[in-house]
């Protein structure tokens, strides 16, 4: 089952802009990681934050994690038309034996117009 | 490092038909994971490798799914008599030990008619 929900379902911008997407969780999690589909192809990994951490930075991207509202941001900066894809929240539970398997949002749809 | 693998990368088949997808993972990684993706949802997880031991099936995974992974190196994912609620993308994914970034494969798109 999904972990969580992601909001917005669709994003459109303008290249340059900023793009915000936010996720929802349900159970504690051991870190969140968030991953990029282009259209009909596997996920690529762009950035994991841990439990214990709040903010992460990589590039243009920047992570947020709110462990008391179980919610993380995807900040993209200065958008680029090649950012078009969908994005996905996932985690990995905190404790028990989960192997490390990911649990996924519902991903949003990011749309950037050159 | 080569990547994540994943053959055929579609496959359009009958109702009914057996159906084999196979994925290589990044050669150092011993934990491979199967995850099945419908339109517009993400990945959900099928099952997981650890070497050549199948430790986790999730009860997405009904008696018509199997997966192996002998000698701990490749992986098959067997769907028997298919149905049309199969179609979907599987997707592979591998990680090394105790790292938690997982690697994905390209996918396999399987069709059901």
């Amino acid at each position: 089952s999904q972990q969580g929900e992601e909001d917005p379902q669709a994003l459109s911008i303008q290249e340059g802009e900023n793009a915000t997407m936010n996720c929802s969780y349900k159970t504690s999690i051991n870190n969140l990681q968030w991953y990029r589909q282009n259209s009909g192809r596997g996920l690529v990994h762009l950035i994991l934050i841990r439990s214990n951490e709040r903010e992460k930075h990589s590039g243009r991207l920047r992570v947020t994690l709110d462990t008391s509202k179980k919610s993380s941001s995807l900040l993209i900066t200065a958008s680029r038309a090649a950012d078009t894809a969908s994005y996905f929240c996932a985690t990995i539970p905190a404790g028990g034996t989960s192997y490390g398997k990911l649990t996924f949002g519902q991903g949003t749809i990011l749309t950037v117009h050159p | 490092d080569t990547g994540v693998s994943q053959d055929p990368r579609h496959k359009i088949t009958k109702r009914g038909q057996n159906v084999t997808f196979r994925c290589d993972p990044i050669s150092e990684h011993n934990r491979l994971y199967w995850y099945r993706q419908t339109l517009g949802q993400g990945p959900e997880f099928l099952t997981y490798f650890q070497n050549e031991a199948q430790l986790e099936k999730s009860r997405l995974l009904s008696d018509r799914f199997s997966a192996e992974r002998p000698k701990g190196s490749f992986s098959t994912l067997e769907i028997q008599r298919t149905e049309q609620g199969d179609s979907a993308m599987y997707l592979c994914a591998s990680r090394q030990g105790w790292r938690d970034t997982q690697y994905f494969g390209p996918g396999t798109r399987l069709t059901v008619l």
